[in-house]
């Protein structure tokens, strides 16, 4: 079965620094990947994902992936964190399940803390 | 403008209570997810559906029953044998592009 892991509960960052949110992944095949983003007290909302093609993915309010096969890793980034990107964020992988119905698969979850 | 509605976003059950969450979309999606969300837990699989009449169980199916008698609507029932009801639900679907669309989800308390 597919899974995701995300190694840190939590990521303090200083405003204006550069963050990185990480996920590996453990798929068969080729994985399709995404990343969501959670406010407090609200649904999730899709940021990005990785299908096939270039490795690097751009997504909303600036954020980007780097899809690497070698390490089984889609890490999150943003050049330039804002405190307002404090928030949780949640990676996630697409999996085939019964009937043939696509199931998709949640890392725990990572906090992002972005310091003024 | 389309999208998810989730309700109620907050309810309070007393031990031994069914409760039924309910979730409908405009968007015209087939496929639809209902996940269970507790901190530090993530978000877990209760059920999900690809057409009306038909679903399938994800990982913690038990203590939980759904229906899909339209495309629209695919509401969550949390019966009594759920043993730990207490967490925040979230229904999505599924976007033509491959992503889910959540909606806001609906906390629920057994007191």
């Amino acid at each position: 079965a597919q899974s995701v892991a995300q190694p840190e509960d939590q990521v303090n960052v200083a405003e204006g620094n550069p963050l990185t949110v990480k996920c590996t992944y453990s798929v068969s095949g080729n994985p399709y990947l995404f990343w969501y983003v959670q406010y407090p007290n609200r649904g999730l909302q899709f940021l990005l994902k990785y299908i096939t093609g270039d490795n690097l993915v751009k997504g909303s309010y600036g954020f980007e992936a780097e899809f690497n096969k070698s390490q089984t890793s889609f890490h999150l980034k943003k050049p330039s964190a804002l405190v307002s990107d404090s928030a949780l964020y949640f990676c996630a992988v697409r999996d085939l399940g019964t009937s043939g119905t696509y199931k998709y698969i949640f890392g725990t979850g990572t906090r992002l803390k972005v310091l003024a | 403008d389309g999208g998810i509605t989730q309700s109620p976003k907050y309810l309070f059950r007393k031990e031994g209570q069914n409760v039924t969450l309910s979730c409908e979309q405009n968007l015209n999606h087939d496929a639809m997810y209902w996940y269970r969300q507790d901190p530090g837990q993530g978000l877990r699989l209760i059920y999900y559906s690809q057409i009306v009449n038909d679903f399938q169980k994800g990982d913690i199916a038990e203590g939980y029953s759904v229906s899909r008698e339209k495309k629209e609507s695919f509401p969550l029932t949390v019966t009594s044998a759920q043993k730990n009801p207490t967490a925040f639900y979230l229904c999505a679907s599924r976007v033509n592009t491959g992503e889910l669309f959540f909606g806001e989800g609906s906390r629920l308390t057994v007191l």
